[in-house]
């Protein structure tokens, strides 16, 4: 089955550059995801990148697809406190049916 | 902003009670999701539901049931609850595939005593 593998934990200096990385197992999936949670709340969508393409890019964030190493990274440019969360990978599961998330990676931002 | 709402929030409860955790979307949706998120993190799907009478178990094991009698609303019941049930509930929507885009409700942290 689909297993999304992350690192656990970031932690970085407020104005740095924070990059979550992310792998995945089905290369035929459509499109990756990533979902931020804020402490005591729901998950919600950050950004996608369909898979035919290899970078994009939204404000501070971009996201790189190498769909030959199956890797997928979130880099948060000019990173601040209010982005410390817990940002989640995803990928739709074999046959579309829902999505396979990875376990979450906690970003801590420090003045 | 997404339209999906849970109710209650929070819930502390004595074990052996029955409780049932709400969730609506005002998206239309046809597809809902149920998924229990642990202390480390992790989110475990625990039931799905394809539209209107459908209902289906998700990747982990759980005692909890659902129904899905409206398209909006998909609420997921304990006949008893326990300790064990203490954690963190989300539920989702989203349109059909291929998008599986899924938009999150707020959440219930429940806590069993």
């Amino acid at each position: 089955g689909e297993d999304v593998e992350q690192s656990l934990f970031l932690s970085v200096r407020e104005g740095d550059s924070s990059v979550i990385n992310c792998t995945y197992t089905d290369s035929s999936s459509t499109y990756l995801y990533w979902y931020k949670q804020e402490p005591g709340a729901g998950l919600q969508l950050l950004t996608y990148i369909f898979s035919n393409m290899d970078m994009k890019q939204d404000q501070r964030l971009t996201v790189l697809l190498n769909k030959k190493d199956k890797h997928l990274s979130l880099r948060i440019a000019d990173t601040q406190t209010g982005d410390s969360a817990i940002y989640f990978c995803a990928e739709p599961s074999s046959g579309y049916s829902t999505l396979t998330f990875g376990k979450g990676t906690m970003l801590l931002v420090s003045p | 902003e997404a339209d999906i709402y849970q109710t209650p929030r929070y819930l502390v409860i004595g074990t052996g009670k029955k409780i049932t955790l709400e969730c609506s979307q005002t998206m239309g949706h046809d597809k809902m999701y149920w998924y229990q998120q642990d202390p480390g993190m992790e989110l475990h799907l625990i039931h799905y539901s394809y539209g209107v009478n459908s209902t289906e178990k998700g990747d982990l094991s759980s005692e909890s049931t659902v129904s899905r009698i409206r398209t909006e609303h998909f609420p997921l019941t304990l006949e008893s609850a326990r300790p064990s049930h203490t954690s963190q509930y989300l539920c989702a929507s989203s349109r059909v595939e291929p998008y599986n885009e899924q938009f999150f409700g707020p959440g219930t942290r429940l806590t069993v005593l």
